[in-house]
């Protein structure tokens, strides 16, 4: 099956620093998702990225769907950024279901 | 907004107790779906239901049933509650497409 896998595993950074998530997947996929958890369990979808670029705020993401590979960028990091990213891949199978990486926990310090 | 409540954020049950976990949607949206969360091992997923009266196994169904008898609400059961099942559970909700999922709360569940 796919494999998704995130880069890095762990990131702690200054308030007011830039920083660049990444998401490998190993084959084909009909869309990518990139998620926010934070630090009481909630999930927030923050981009559906099939391909291309989106962005919102002081967050964007860029899918490279023909190199199998998507990238989040936060920029000015405030500690509300703090938490879990997650990407997850839609194979396109009939069932709907997601793939997840394991995330990239990000720590933002003040 | 999309909004996907579950029903408890903290349970605690005794091993052997049968628990419900409900998950209510209001976005009309076709598929549910209910993970649970373990530190090291992400996001599993258990069930997941397309339309009324519809579920599909997950990665881990085993100790764990469903219930959707109205397309807003989906349940999930622990006939027999064990302490492995002791775990953050997530619900979500999508349209078929495109298959954006939106999450509630969360529910941590410990049984003791």
């Amino acid at each position: 099956g796919i494999q998704v896998e995130q880069s890095p595993p762990d990131l702690i950074l200054q308030e007011g620093a830039n920083s660049t998530l990444r998401c490998n997947f190993s084959d084909s996929v009909n869309n990518l998702q990139w998620f926010h958890q934070n630090p009481w369990g909630q999930l927030i979808n923050l981009f559906y990225i099939p391909s291309g670029t989106k962005q919102n705020g002081r967050l964007s993401a860029t899918t490279v769907a023909t190199e199998r590979y998507s990238l989040l960028y936060i920029s000015s990091s405030q500690t509300t950024d703090s938490g879990v990213y997650f990407c997850a891949v839609d194979p396109g199978r009939s069932n709907y279901q997601l793939i997840w990486g394991a995330g990239t926990k990000l720590i933002i310090k003040p | 907004d999309v909004k996907v409540t579950q029903s408890s954020r903290y349970l605690v049950k005794r091993t052997g107790e049968k628990v419900f976990l409900e998950c209510v949607q209001d976005m009309d949206h076709e598929n549910m779906f209910w993970y649970r969360q373990d530190p090291g091992l992400g996001l599993r997923l258990i069930y997941f239901s397309y339309d009324v009266k519809m579920k599909e196994k997950g990665d881990i169904p085993e100790g764990y049933s469903v219930s959707r008898e109205k397309k807003e609400r989906f349940s999930l059961i622990l006939e027999s509650a064990s302490t492995n099942q002791t775990s953050m559970y997530l619900c979500a909700s999508s349209l078929k497409y495109p298959n954006i999922q939106y999450f509630g709360a969360g529910t941590r569940l410990s049984v003791l």
